[in-house]
Formats: C-alpha cells, structure tokens, sequence
C-alpha cells in the first residue's frame, strides 16, 4: 500500500506571499493529483501529473518521479486561496486513489 | 461540465437505522466511488463500482454495502448505523482508463446519534 504524506500540515501566511505545500510517497505511482476542499467539502481537481510540471493560473504543481515527491505551488497568494489541498496517488493498474492527510492553508489579508 | 451530486448535504439518524446515501453523475461514467473523510485521517476508499452491478470493497467496506442498478446512480448503504460512522461522506466519478481525474460530489455530513 502507498504511503503518502504531506507537509505542512497547516500553514499560514501574509496575502501575496509564495506558497509551497509538499507531497511524498512511498511507492512508484502513475498518476498523482492535487485537489482543493473548501469549507463546506466540496473537492475540486486542480492537477493531474504524471511526470515534469503544470500550471495554472497562479498555480504550479511539479512532480520528481525519482525522489517520489510532488510540491504545490502558489504565487501571490489570496485569502480565497485559503482551503485544505490535497495529494492522491494513483498506483500502476489500479483506478484508486490514495489520500494524503490535507494541508490546511490560510491566507492573512 | 461534468456534475456528481449527492442526495443530502446534511443527515441526522438514529443508532440501529439503515441509511442510504445517493450519488448521481450525469457524464456516463464507468467508475464511481464512496469515500468517508475523518479529521487526521484524510479520504479511505468504502466501495468501488466499475460497472452496473459491479463492485469492489474498499480499504474499510465494513458496516456499509452498495448498490448499482444504473450506470449513473451509486448508492451507499449503512444496514444498522453505528455512532463510528458519524463522518462526511464523499461520492466521486470517473470515465475510467488511465490518467482520469475524479469529480467529486459535495458531500454529505452524516451524524448518528
């Protein structure tokens, strides 16, 4: 069974500051995803990866399939970006995913 | 754009009921899920549904079954609810095939009491 951890586990930072959230796992995965939880528990998928790197908008999300890590990151961060984000992995042959534990992440106008 | 819904948002029942939780996706896909989310625990895997009529336990399927009479329609099962299974439910699709994402529903927060 993959493990996968997170770190932080909470965050909080100044609006505008660069946000890194921080993803590992234990065994090799084909896919890994990044998901945001609201208040409320709605979960949006934000990314997809499987090797290299993807942006949008103001966020990025890069995985090293060597070191089995992938980071989150959020340029000039906002007080909506304040949610709980999410790691998943996809293990080879497999449609389940596995979860990280979340980061809490709150943006301090 | 892609909608995964869920019957209720809130739920209160009693120890000893049997519970049903519905979750509906509209965009014909093969793969559907139900997961519970616990604080420190993050989302474990109940049940797994490939096709109609097919299913695959999760990492904690105990005390809950499931039903898939319909490609669209999930449905998850608490025979005689347990005050251990106050938690939020979360139902997700997905087509299926590699490299998929999962379209969550927004959840329903069950309390047993």
């Amino acid at each position: 069974k993959n493990e996968v951890e997170q770190s932080p586990q909470n965050l909080t930072a100044q609006e505008g500051e660069f946000i890194t959230i921080n993803c590992s796992y234990s065994v090799g995965i084909s896919a890994l995803h990044w998901l945001q939880q609201h208040p409320g528990g709605g979960i949006v998928s934000l990314f997809m990866l499987s090797s290299g790197k993807k942006k949008h908008g103001r966020l990025i999300a890069t995985i090293n399939i060597q070191e089995k890590h992938s980071s989150l990151h959020i340029t000039a961060s906002h007080p909506r970006d304040s949610a709980v984000y999410i790691c998943a992995v996809r293990n080879f042959g497999n449609e389940k995913l596995t979860f990280g534990t979340g980061t809490r992440l709150t943006i301090i106008p | 754009d892609v909608k995964v819904t869920q019957s209720s948002r809130y739920l209160v029942k009693r120890t000893g009921e049997k519970v049903f939780l519905e979750c509906v996706q509209d965009m014909d896909h093969e793969n559907m899920f139900w997961y519970r989310q616990d604080p420190g625990l993050g989302l474990r895997l109940i049940y797994f549904s490939y096709d109609v009529k097919m299913k695959e336990k999760g990492d904690i399927p105990e005390g809950y079954s499931v039903s898939r009479e319909k490609k669209e329609r999930f449905s998850l099962i608490l025979e005689s609810a347990s005050t251990n299974q106050t938690s939020m439910y979360l139902c997700a699709s997905t087509l299926g095939g590699r490299g998929n994402e999962q379209f969550f529903g927004p959840g329903t927060r069950l309390t047993v009491l």
